[in-house]
């Protein structure tokens, strides 16, 4: 069976630090893998997805990147992380096929001081 | 911009209440519907997908389409207060999901 692993759970960051968020699925090959940020009591926002390795699609213009190295591996980035950050970020991963539903990770809590 | 809008609640039901849970979509171009549970401080869970018009059952849930009037349901039977969480609906749109902003449910005991 699929699994998503994502990691770290919580992270607190100084303002203008980096960060770097990973995702990684198991038990399935070439799939969509997707990047959401939840701020609190808020719906999810789609910031990056991919459809294959190097493939990145941005939704929301701001200061973060995401980049897919390796096929199962979706990595989110920031050079100098705003107060703006903060919020509950999740990837996801669904089949390669436009009308599958998507799995989620557990999710990093990310809290910018 | 392809919408999808469900109330915010709080809906609150009586345990062993029917919960109904409503969604509604701005893409007639739309195939596949989701609903996701998300207990507060969790990720969401898919708990059901339905692809055609009608009805789709699954133990106590009942997912409901209507792509003529562009809305899915989501009925909850017997409800419990483990069910207390936010509901999200979520439509495909060319490789993406468009969620809504979810409806919160509260089950009192």
């Amino acid at each position: 069976s699929q699994t998503i692993h994502q990691w770290p759970a919580t992270l607190v960051q100084p303002v203008g630090s980096p960060l770097s968020l990973e995702c990684t699925v198991e038990g399935t090959s070439n799939p969509n893998l997707y990047w959401y940020r939840q701020a609190a009591g808020r719906g999810l926002q789609l910031l990056f997805y991919s459809v294959g390795i190097g493939q990145i699609s941005s939704e929301v213009p701001q200061n973060l990147s995401a980049s897919r190295p390796q096929d199962r591996q979706f990595i989110l980035s920031s050079k100098k992380l705003l107060l703006s950050d903060s919020g509950f970020y999740l990837c996801a991963w669904s089949i390669n096929r436009g009308d599958q539903p998507q799995h989620f990770g557990d999710g990093t809590r990310l809290s910018i001081l | 911009q392809k919408e999808v809008e469900q109330n915010s609640g709080p809906l609150s039901v009586p345990e062993g209440a029917i919960a109904s849970l409503n969604c509604t979509y701005s893409d007639r171009g739309s195939q596949s519907f989701f609903w996701y549970r998300q207990y507060s401080g969790k990720s969401p869970e898919l708990i059901m997908s339905i692809y055609s018009n009608g009805d789709k059952e699954d133990g106590r849930f009942t997912a409901q389409l209507n792509k003529a009037s562009q809305y899915v349901s989501l009925l909850i039977r017997d409800s419990q207060p483990s069910d207390s969480a936010t509901y999200l609906c979520a439509v495909d749109s060319s490789y993406k999901l468009i969620f809504g902003s979810g409806t919160r449910l509260l089950v009192r005991p």
